[in-house]
């Protein structure tokens, strides 16, 4: 069964260096997210893309955080510099989706980040 | 603004009933449930889109009532796999296939 690839699965690091994740989408699927889940609570909607545009970043801290999906396939998030405050799970979802269409999410395992 | 989800934290004994609700202060084309075991992923339930349409997968059901802009999860004769954190994700007619999450809803089936 096809499945959401994410590395690495966890990740720690001292504030203000620098941090990258990987996502790898279900083969076919054009629409990938970021999410930021903190303990306890439900993910939140960092960037969205459709193939290789961003479709909605509103909610990317853009003066640290940046996100690309260079190909359409693939995608990178990054940190830099990484605050305490980051520490949370990272999830990269992919949706096979096309105008007028409610397809769900399918999740990958995550990227759990620790700053100290 | 974050759909709120109601109760917060459920206990069951295996093969009681419960249900889940989501309210969302915005105009709603679907909602999505989700299931999330500790440490884990999300994983998808069903979608329920406008129109009040009531959806079952096996002994979980949900219905979706778009004037109200709430839905409910409904989880009958509760198995020891249904434990879980639920969250619904809400699609408001200002962002289209963005998803907004909940609040989320710990469940404990206990034997």
């Amino acid at each position: 069964e096809a499945e959401v690839a994410q590395s690495p699965r966890y990740k720690i690091t001292e504030k203000s260096q620098a941090v990258a994740f990987w996502c790898d989408p279900i083969s076919g699927h054009a629409t990938l997210y970021w999410y930021r889940q903190i303990l306890g609570q439900g993910p939140e909607l960092l960037v969205q893309f459709q193939d290789e545009s961003v479709v909605d970043d509103s909610q990317l801290p853009k003066d640290r955080f940046s996100a690309e999906r260079l190909k359409g396939v693939d995608s990178t998030l990054k940190i830099q510099p990484a605050e305490l405050g980051d520490s949370a799970m990272y999830l990269c979802a992919s949706s096979f989706v096309r105008l007028a269409d409610h397809n769900e999410q399918f999740f990958g395992p995550g990227t759990r980040l620790t700053v100290l | 603004q974050q759909p709120v989800q109601s109760p917060q934290a459920v206990i069951l004994r295996e093969g009681e009933d419960a249900v889940i609700n989501c309210s969302s202060s915005k105009a709603l084309y679907s909602v999505h449930w989700y299931r999330q075991k500790h440490g884990e992923a999300p994983v998808f339930l069903m979608i329920l889109l406008k129109g009040g349409e009531q959806k079952g997968h096996d002994k979980i059901s949900a219905s979706f009532n778009e004037k109200k802009q709430q839905s409910s999860l409904y989880l009958t004769a509760s198995q020891l796999s249904y434990s879980g954190t639920y969250f619904c994700g809400t699609e408001p007619y200002t962002g289209f296939q963005k998803l907004v999450f909940g609040t989320g809803t710990r469940l404990l089936v206990s034997p």
